[in-house]
């Protein structure tokens, strides 16, 4: 399986946009890349994922650099709701599963 | 907006005791899926279930482990002797389109376990 690579940890402040970056240079050219964020003492949530290029949603953007060997996922105006590990994961076609590595912790500061 | 539901919330059971985790999924979802989470460390994948019958499982999903859809609504994970490895929050997932390749994966909020 294609490895990513995130910062152990961030810091923001709070009403700034964030921009959390995640390489995955053995990329295949059919692997989605999606993020999932762990908010405290709660399960898994979706964010938001793609394939090349770039998507919005209500919660972010997913930015997608052109040779797809990294992504930057972006909060435009982080609350202190948005504190929380975040994931970014690649899937294969054919994947059964996600498999989750250890996250880039945010914090956001008031 | 639909939600995966998880009962209980914590449960807390003596060493080789039986236990049943029990999931509601997303009524539309047909695709089920149990991870895990000993405290401090990563979500790891357990096993994914469609159409009664599992698809995939990881090595930590041993004989000890079953899951079951014993309704329509319902999908359980019984550990049938805990061990205090065991220990873990335990969360149920759905997807409506199956592999989690290009669909969402919707988490519930767990169940916290604790095996004394």
């Amino acid at each position: 399986d294609a490895k990513t690579t995130q910062p152990n940890s961030m810091e923001s402040n709070e009403e700034e946009p964030v921009h959390l970056p995640c390489n995955h240079s053995t990329i295949s050219g059919t692997d989605y890349i999606h993020w999932y964020r762990q908010l405290p003492s709660q399960g898994p949530e979706y964010v938001i994922h793609g394939l090349t290029s770039n998507v919005n949603n209500r919660m972010a953007s997913l930015a997608i650099a052109e040779d797809r060997k990294s992504s930057t996922l972006i909060l435009h105006r982080a609350t202190l709701r948005d504190a929380a590990v975040y994931y970014c994961i690649l899937s294969f076609q054919g994947a059964q599963k996600l498999v989750f590595g250890q996250g880039t912790r945010l914090t956001i500061n008031p | 907006e639909p939600e995966v539901t998880q009962t209980p919330s914590h449960q807390v059971t003596q060493m080789g005791q039986e236990v049943i985790l029990r999931c509601v999924p997303i009524s539309n979802h047909l695709y089920f899926y149990w991870y895990r989470q000993i405290l401090g460390q990563k979500v790891e994948f357990l096993v994914s279930f469609y159409n009664n019958e599992i698809s995939e499982k990881s090595e930590i999903f041993d004989d000890q482990f079953s899951v079951e859809r014993p309704d329509g609504s319902n999908f359980t994970l019984k550990i049938r002797s805990t061990k205090l490895e065991d220990s873990a929050m335990y969360f149920c997932a759905s997807n409506e389109q199956g592999i989690p390749y290009n669909s969402p994966l919707h988490f519930g909020n767990g169940t916290r376990l604790t095996v004394t």
